[in-house]
């Protein structure tokens, strides 16, 4: 069965630090990875994918996140945040080896930036 | 364009009615998921749509709740004899065909039993 966890519930960093929210994964074959936003009140926002090619990937509002198959990981990273950033952030897995296409979240992180 | 929709935004009911939460997925879009978001959890898959058929109805928690969805359009989610413990955020998301695999989320409805 596929998992996956987010270690942190809350992540506090002042604007203009860089930001990491962490994401660990469990699935049987290689992994279909996604970052999920979700602002207060609304529905969730896509803001990037890992399906294969370039560990690095680049997403919306200037976030990025590095795959890494040796840990597995998938850390959502920004190198400047903004206060605009605060939010609650899912990390998604998608097992392509299975026959459903369900997304599992993990439990998510709250980022807060502050002045 | 139109995002996917959601209706209605918020529902009150008496514990054991029935409820009927819609979703309008974004057009062309092939998939349609519901999910659950309980107060401070994380999504909990309920169903898979491709089409009109449900291949995958694997987190429907009891067979209280059921679903059906209209050609490639409109989904409703009905639960019957509502519970407290159904008290959630309802999700809907769809995806295009083609293999991108990301999931475009509705608003979603808030569902209260009391």
């Amino acid at each position: 069965a596929q998992s996956v966890a987010q270690p942190e519930d809350q992540v506090n960093v002042a604007e203009g630090n860089p930001l990491t929210v962490k994401c660990t994964y469990s699935v049987s074959g290689n992994p279909y990875l996604f970052w999920y936003v979700q602002y207060p009140n609304r529905g969730l926002q896509f803001l990037l994918k890992y399906i294969t090619g370039d560990n690095l990937v680049k997403g919306s509002y200037g976030f990025e996140a590095e795959f890494n198959k040796s840990q597995t990981s998938f850390h959502l990273k920004k190198p400047s945040a903004l206060v605009s950033d605060s939010a609650l952030y899912f990390c998604a897995v998608r097992d392509p080896t299975g026959t459903a296409s369900k997304l599992t979240f993990g439990t998510g992180t709250r980022l807060q930036v502050t002045l | 364009g139109a995002g996917v929709s959601q209706s209605p935004s918020n529902k009150v009911t008496e514990k054991g009615k029935d409820v009927e939460l819609r979703c309008d997925p974004i057009s062309g879009h092939t998939a349609l998921y519901w999910y659950r978001q309980r107060l401070g959890q994380g999504l909990e898959f309920l169903i898979y749509f491709q089409g009109n058929s449900a291949p995958d109805k694997s987190g429907l928690p009891s067979d209280r709740f059921s679903a059906e969805r209209t050609g490639e359009s409109v989904s409703t989610l009905t639960i019957q004899r509502t519970q407290q413990e159904d008290s959630a955020v309802y999700l809907c998301a769809s995806s295009p065909p083609g293999g991108t695999y990301e999931q475009y989320f509705g608003p979603g409805t808030r569902l209260t039993v009391t």
